[in-house]
This record gives C-alpha cells, sequence and structure tokens, in this order.
C-alpha cells in the first residue's frame, strides 16, 4: 500500500524558509503527478503547487507564486516544497497528495506537517 | 480560477438519516469532481472520484452524482463514523479549487 509521509515543518519567523518534504513508500512514484495541499487553522483546504511526473510542469497558486518552490526526485521517491518569505499567512498544515489518472483524483494523502509561521 | 460552492455549510444529523451534500462549480467540469471526507487532525481521504465513482474501500453508503456544473453527494443512512467535513475539489483544471466545506454534526 502506497504511503506518502512528509516531514520538514516547524516553527520559523516571518521572512524566513523552510523545505518541506514528502516521502511515497510506493515503487511508483515516478509515474505520478504530485501537489500540495494546505489548511489553515480552522480554515478549508487550499491548493498550493502541482508538479508533473517528470517535473516539466510546475504550477502554483497566485497566495504562493514566487515564494514556493515544488520539486521532486524521481530517485528518492520524495517531493519537496521550498518556502521562502514566509508570512503569518502560510501558518498552516501542509499536505502531499497523489494525483491518480484519468481522473486527476488526489487518492494517497500523507499525514500532514505542520508550519507555524511567528515571532 | 473555477469556484466550487458547497450547500449547506453544516447541518446536523442523526444516524440513520439520508445526507446530501450539493456542490456548484462556477463552469462546467463535466465529471471531473472528487469528494474528500476529513475528520478532526487527520488527512482528507477520498471518497468519490470524477463524480460518481466509489473510491476503493469507501462503504457504498457513499455515492455522488452530477455533471457540467451541478454535483451532489448523498450518504444513505449516516453511521457514527460519518460525522466529518466533507469538501468537494475539481480536477477539470488548474488551480484545482475546492469547495468550503460541509460540516456534518450530531443531531
Amino acid at each position: 500500500e502506497v504511503q506518502l509521509v512528509e516531514s520538514g515543518g516547524g516553527l520559523v519567523q516571518p521572512g524566513g524558509s523552510l523545505r518541506l518534504s514528502c516521502a511515497d513508500s510506493g515503487l511508483t512514484f515516478s509515474t505520478y503527478s504530485m501537489t500540495w495541499v494546505r489548511q489553515a487553522p480552522g480554515k478549508g483546504l487550499e491548493w498550493v503547487s502541482y508538479i508533473s511526473p517528470s517535473s516539466s510542469l510546475m504550477y502554483y497558486a497566485d497566495s504562493v507564486k514566487g515564494r514556493f518552490t515544488i520539486s521532486r526526485d524521481n530517485a528518492k521517491n520524495s517531493l519537496y516544497l521550498q518556502m521562502n518569505s514566509l508570512g503569518a499567512e502560510d501558518t498552516a498544515v501542509y499536505y502531499c497528495a497523489r494525483e491518480n489518472r484519468p481522473s486527476n483524483r488526489m487518492d494517497v494523502w500523507g499525514q500532514g506537517t505542520t508550519v507555524t509561521v511567528s515571532s | 480560477d473555477i469556484q466550487m460552492t458547497q450547500s449547506p455549510s453544516s447541518l446536523s444529523a442523526s444516524v440513520g438519516d439520508r445526507v446530501i451534500i450539493t456542490c456548484r462549480a462556477s463552469q462546467s467540469i463535466i465529471d471531473y469532481v472528487n469528494w474528500h471526507q476529513q475528520k478532526p487532525g487527520k488527512a482528507p481521504k477520498l471518497l468519490i472520484y470524477a463524480a460518481s465513482n466509489l473510491q476503493s474501500g469507501v462503504p457504498s453508503r457513499f455515492s455522488g452524482s452530477g455533471s457540467g456544473t451541478d454535483f451532489t453527494l448523498t450518504i444513505s443512512s449516516l453511521q457514527p463514523e460519518d460525522f466529518a467535513t466533507y469538501y468537494c475539489q475539481q480536477s477539470y483544471n488548474i488551480p484545482r479549487t475546492f469547495g468550503q466545506g460541509t460540516k456534518v454534526e450530531i443531531k
């Protein structure tokens, strides 16, 4: 059974940086698109970023564009989110999720990692 | 961006009740809608994909329908473990967008 495990969350000061990781225990990581979704405290789900299987396509929500960078290492079955210039509005639980074709459904989710931006 | 509007935002129901949650997209998304369940402190879980397909391992009391812009999630007989927040989500294009959620509470 595929399992996604996020890490790298923590407390960071405004303006700081963090790098989140998402490790896939399966054998087919390289064939799936991946996404990051976040959830601010007490709020709903917000899509953050997408990367295609070969990293040829990457997309970002307007709220993070220019500050966040998504990447992946298929040899290591890992997904990353580099987050720079963090602000209080980025405080959230960050989930990685696998997108499965043909419906692009997010069918496997990680357990989430918490990012808190505060001085 | 495609807006996904869910209703109601919350509801109270009893065990055994039939529950219907609706989701409207701001433009046609054909059948590219998915439904996720989230319990407090837990990650979302996919229930229904492509509008009406039951994800593997999900109980058959959950069903989805609709096409174009209007979609529904139905729980035929609410069970204690179904009290949670439900989100619709479009996967027609990017940015992916979610509805604001429907919290199903115990009456």
